[in-house]
């Protein structure tokens, strides 16, 4: 099966600085590559789908200059949380969409952001 | 994609069968049933999906009613390790974006 793998599994950052995490699909090609981040004890929230090449749509709300989304391969995309603070704490986590299996959408593991 | 409905928390004893319900009444034609479970600090695993007939695999069986603005979620025999947080979602085979709108889910929790 396709698998997506993120890194880091945890990163725990000083308030201002920034955070790089990564999303990698690691047996097929991703065209799309979504972000969604879950509070405690809540749903996901789609953040943001990137396709390989072209800019990033985010969805109401989310900062796009807070959160910065490259998506330079088919099989890398990567989310920047700049300036981070205490808010930004959450578990970020990564799907990609292969071209010829469009109806089914892979999950990496997270990624837990804790800002101090 | 049309709005689902589940309850929030189902408890099952280990071994019996799971039947997770959801209902979604304002399905239309070309929406499909899409489920998947996220375990504690995890990332989300696809389970099934269908369209109109129920459907079967490995994990699971997807029973749809026949005027599709319902379905239950089946774990056979279900095991400590299905505890999780099961999603029910609805997305149209049109939805280009192919994103994913979660809802509450309905957090399982398999006691031995």
């Amino acid at each position: 099966g396709a698998v997506v793998s993120q890194h880091p599994s945890r990163v725990i950052c000083k308030s201002g600085t920034s955070v790089k995490i990564e999303c990698r699909s690691l047996d097929f090609q991703a065209t799309t590559m979504f972000w969604y981040r879950q509070f405690p004890k809540q749903s996901l929230m789609l953040m943001a789908t990137s396709n390989e090449g072209s800019k990033a749509t985010y969805e109401q709300g989310v900062e796009k200059d807070k959160f910065l989304i490259n998506h330079a391969s088919l099989t890398l995309s990567t989310l920047t949380v700049t300036s981070a603070h205490p808010e930004d704490s959450s578990f970020y986590i990564c799907s990609a969409r292969a071209p010829d299996r469009p109806y089914e959408q892979y999950f990496g593991p997270g990624t837990r952001l804790t800002v101090t | 994609d049309a709005k689902t409905t589940q309850p929030p928390s189902m408890d099952c004893a280990e071994g019996r069968a799971a039947n997770l319900p959801c209902n979604h009444s304002t399905i239309s034609g070309n929406e499909y049933v899409y489920w998947y479970r996220q375990i504690h600090s995890q990332g989300p695993q696809y389970i099934i999906h269908g369209l109109k007939n129920n459907e079967t695999n490995e994990m699971a069986s997807l029973i749809i009613t026949e005027d599709r603005k319902s379905s239950t979620l089946i774990l056979p025999h279900a095991t400590l390790r299905d505890t999780a947080v099961y999603y029910c979602i609805v997305r149209s085979a049109n939805n280009a974006g192919n994103m994913l709108t979660f809802g509450g889910g309905t957090r399982l929790m398999v006691k031995p």
